[in-house]
């Protein structure tokens, strides 16, 4: 069984552009997250996604940041327009939906690397 | 609100030699606590986790780790240190019965094994 896959694994832009990543899944996942890791911090909570629909985005750091799951199978994570504070490196992560909520346990990508000049 | 601890944010021990990396928790509801692991340009592994059962739990490549709520702390052993242990750990926390288990996680413990 394929784990969670995140594209790309590194992604260099300048400041003020835009950049998509992108997040598939466990096949039959229904809950995916995002975190992110600015350098010298720690992961933080971005957001909950169950099937298509937003259930918890409270960790979105501003409105330059779009996040979509059209479906309910891959997600997009938007920043645009991108700034110096945006780098570091995006996590995604999926679980399954157990007896009346998600399970306990989440499978992590392999994050993307962001880097705004 | 819940947060975690990690003391130190870089271990360094001998091949061998016990692993002990620290983690304390601050919840004010009943957690789940995990002990994940990355390794050099991978993605995070979830080593071992904590949902209320055993208080001592053990993962996999010999980790285990002891839920002590009066110290709040889930504390990450292994007897033996591996070179291929090197790696940087991360202590999470999640409340207990959530609506969505998000994860907060410690700042993370770089560990260095020594040959």
């Amino acid at each position: 069984e394929a784990g969670v896959t995140q594209f790309p694994s590194h992604s260099v832009i300048e400041k003020g552009q835009t950049v998509t990543l992108r997040c598939d899944p466990i096949s039959g996942h229904d809950n995916l997250y995002w975190y992110r890791r600015v350098m010298g911090k720690e992961i933080k909570f971005l957001l909950h996604f169950v099937k298509e629909s937003k259930q918890d985005e409270s960790g979105m750091p501003n409105n330059r940041f779009l996040a979509e799951r059209t479906g309910g199978t891959y997600s997009t994570l938007k920043v645009q327009p991108a700034e110096l504070e945006d780098s570091g490196v995006y996590f995604c992560a999926s679980s399954q939906w157990g007896a009346g909520g998600p399970t306990d346990t989440q499978y992590f990508g392999p994050g993307t690397r962001l880097t705004v000049l | 609100a819940q947060s975690v601890t990690q003391l130190g944010s870089h271990v360094s021990v001998s091949e061998g030699a016990l692993v002990l990396l620290r983690c304390n928790y601050s919840s004010s509801v009943p957690p789940y606590l995990f002990w994940y692991v990355q390794y050099p340009n991978q993605g995070l592994q979830l080593l071992l986790k904590y949902t209320s059962a055993a208080t001592l739990v053990k993962g996999i490549n010999g980790f285990e780790a002891e839920f002590k709520k009066s110290e709040t702390s889930f504390h990450l052993t292994k007897p033996s240190a591996h070179m291929s242990d090197a790696a940087e750990y991360f202590c999470a926390v999640t409340v207990r019965g959530g609506s969505n288990y998000k994860l907060t996680f410690g700042k993370g413990t770089l560990l260095t094994v020594n040959p």
